[in-house]
C-alpha cells in the first residue's frame, strides 16, 4: 500500500510568479486535502477535492486553485505568489469525503520559499 | 473556545518519564477528535480519531481520551523514550464542514 507522494520537496520562487505542487492520493483514496503550514502555526485547511470536484474551501483567496484528476492524483496552483505564501504545503488523502470520521494519510509536505 | 488550541508549545523529558498533552476545541458542531504524531522531514502519522463522548483509545504507550461536552482531549504517553520525539498535532472536525481544524502542537523531546 503506497502512501501520499508529494513532489517536489523543496521550491523557491520570486514575488509573482506562479507554483504548482503536486500529489499522489494513497491507493484507494479519493477524496484529496490540501494544507498550509506557516512557520509556528498549524496547518490551515486550503482545499477539498471529491470525484474531480472542490468540495470545501477554506479562507484562502482565488489565487489558490486546484485540480484532481480521474485517479485522484491532485495540483495545488498558486498564482501571483506574495512573500507570506512561503509555508509548507500539505497535501492529505482518505477515504471518505467530509466526514472526518477515518484518519488521514498525510503526505511529507512541500516547502515553498518565495523571495 | 473558537480555535483548537495544545497546550503545552513545548515539552522537554526525561527517557521513561510519563507525559500529557491537553487539547481543546469547540464544542459545538462537533464531528471528531484527530491525533496526529509528526516527526521532523516526515508525514503526519494518524494516532487516533475519536467521535464519541467519554472515548478512550489506546496504541502501545500512547493513550487518549476524549470529552465533547467540555471540548477537551488529552493524550498520554507512558514510559517516554527517545524514539517518541515528535510533534503532536490535534484537529478537530465539524459535522459543518470538510476541514480539519489543528492546534499549534506540542513538541515533545526525549532524552535518554
Amino acid at each position: 500500500e503506497t502512501g501520499v507522494t508529494q513532489s517536489p520537496t523543496h521550491l523557491i520562487k520570486t514575488r509573482g510568479q506562479q507554483v504548482t505542487l503536486r500529489c499522489s492520493s494513497q491507493s484507494g483514496h479519493n477524496t484529496v486535502s490540501w494544507y498550509q503550514q506557516a512557520l509556528g502555526q498549524g496547518p490551515q485547511f486550503i482545499f477539498q477535492y471529491y470525484r474531480e470536484e472542490e468540495n470545501g474551501r477554506g479562507n484562502f483567496p482565488p489565487r489558490f486553485s486546484g485540480l484532481q484528476f480521474p485517479n485522484y492524483s491532485s495540483e495545488l496552483n498558486v498564482n501571483a505568489l506574495e512573500l507570506d505564501d512561503s509555508a509548507l504545503y500539505l497535501c492529505a488523502s482518505s477515504l471518505e469525503v467530509g466526514s472526518g470520521a477515518h484518519g488521514y494519510t498525510f503526505g511529507s509536505g512541500t516547502r515553498l520559499t518565495v523571495v | 473556545i473558537l480555535n483548537v488550541e495544545q497546550s503545552p508549545q513545548s515539552l522537554h523529558v526525561q527517557e521513561g518519564d510519563s507525559t500529557n498533552f491537553t487539547c481543546s476545541f469547540p464544542s459545538s458542531n462537533f464531528y471528531a477528535l484527530h491525533w496526529y504524531r509528526w516527526e521532523t522531514a516526515k508525514s503526519p502519522e494518524a494516532l487516533f480519531v475519536m467521535t464519541l463522548n467519554g472515548d478512550e483509545k489506546k496504541k502501545g504507550r500512547i493513550s487518549a481520551t476524549l470529552n465533547t461536552k467540555e471540548g477537551y482531549s488529552y493524550l498520554y504517553i507512558k514510559g517516554s523514550q527517545p524514539e517518541d520525539s515528535a510533534t503532536y498535532l490535534c484537529a478537530s472536525h465539524s459535522n459543518s464542514g470538510y476541514a480539519l481544524n489543528f492546534g499549534k502542537g506540542t513538541s515533545l523531546l526525549v532524552t535518554p
